[in-house]
C-alpha cells in the first residue's frame, strides 16, 4: 500500500525540541521531492520545509528557519523534521507529504504538535 | 513569498449547483497552481493540478483553469460528498503556499 506514516509529535513547552519522522512505503522514495506541511484549525496549509530527493535542496518557510531542520534517509525510506526552539506558534498539525510536479500527492495522516506551556 | 488570496472564505450551495472558487496570486505563477479538496478530520486530497490537470481519480465534474495570477476550480453539478473545504496552492517557488479555503456548506 502506498502509504506516509507520521510519528514524534506532542506535548512540548515553549523553547523546547521535538522530532517528526515520516516512514514512506508502497512506492519508490528517492525518486520524490518530500515535504513537512502544517496546518491550524480554519487556518491554510503551510509547506514549512522542502527536501529535494537526494537531500542537496532544502527550503524553509522564513518564520522556521535557523530554528527547524529537515533530513531524509532514502534506505530506511524515512523523512525527519528536527524543530528547535519551539513557539505556540509552531503548534499544529503536521503532515508528511510527497511533491509531484507543482503539487502535493500523497499526505501521511499528520501528527499534533502541541506547544503550551 | 507568493501569496495566494481565495474567495469567497465560504458559499452555500444546493446539490446539482454550479459552484466556482476564484484564487488570486500576488505575483505571475505560470500555470503552476492545484487545487485540494479537505474534509474534517482528514488530509487534504488533490484534485487539479498544473492550473487544470485533473487527478487520476478525481470526479470530471471539478475542473481547473487560469494563468497568470488569476485562477478558478469550478464544480459543475455540487453532488452530496463535495461538501467540504477547498484550498488552491501555488508551486511558482519554494515555499509553496495556499490560499485560506474556502468552505462549501449545504444550503
Amino acid at each position: 500500500e502506498v502509504q506516509l506514516v507520521e510519528s514524534g509529535g506532542g506535548l512540548v513547552q515553549p523553547g523546547g525540541s521535538l522530532r517528526l519522522s515520516c516512514v514512506a512505503s508502497g512506492f519508490t522514495f528517492s525518486n520524490h521531492w518530500m515535504s513537512w506541511v502544517r496546518q491550524t484549525p480554519g487556518k491554510g496549509l503551510e509547506w514549512v520545509a522542502t527536501i529535494k530527493q537526494d537531500g542537496s535542496e532544502k527550503y524553509f518557510v522564513d518564520s522556521v528557519k535557523g530554528r527547524f531542520t529537515i533530513s531524509r534517509d532514502n534506505a530506511e525510506n524515512s523523512m525527519h523534521l528536527q524543530m528547535n526552539s519551539l513557539r505556540v506558534d509552531d503548534a499544529a498539525r503536521y503532515y508528511c507529504a510527497r511533491l509531484i510536479l507543482g503539487a502535493t500527492d500523497l499526505w501521511g495522516q499528520g501528527t499534533l504538535v502541541t506547544v503550551s506551556s | 513569498d507568493i501569496q495566494m488570496t481565495q474567495s469567497p472564505s465560504s458559499v452555500s450551495a444546493s446539490v446539482g449547483d454550479r459552484v466556482t472558487i476564484t484564487c488570486r496570486a500576488s505575483q505571475d505563477i505560470n500555470i503552476w497552481s492545484a487545487w485540494y479538496q479537505q474534509k474534517p478530520g482528514k488530509a487534504p486530497k488533490l484534485l487539479i493540478s498544473a492550473a487544470s490537470s485533473l487527478q487520476t481519480g478525481a470526479p470530471s465534474r471539478f475542473s481547473g483553469s487560469g494563468s497568470g495570477t488569476e485562477f478558478t476550480l469550478t464544480i459543475s453539478s455540487l453532488q452530496p460528498e463535495d461538501f467540504a473545504t477547498y484550498y488552491c496552492q501555488q508551486a511558482k517557488g519554494f515555499p509553496w503556499t495556499s490560499g485560506q479555503g474556502t468552505k462549501v456548506e449545504i444550503k
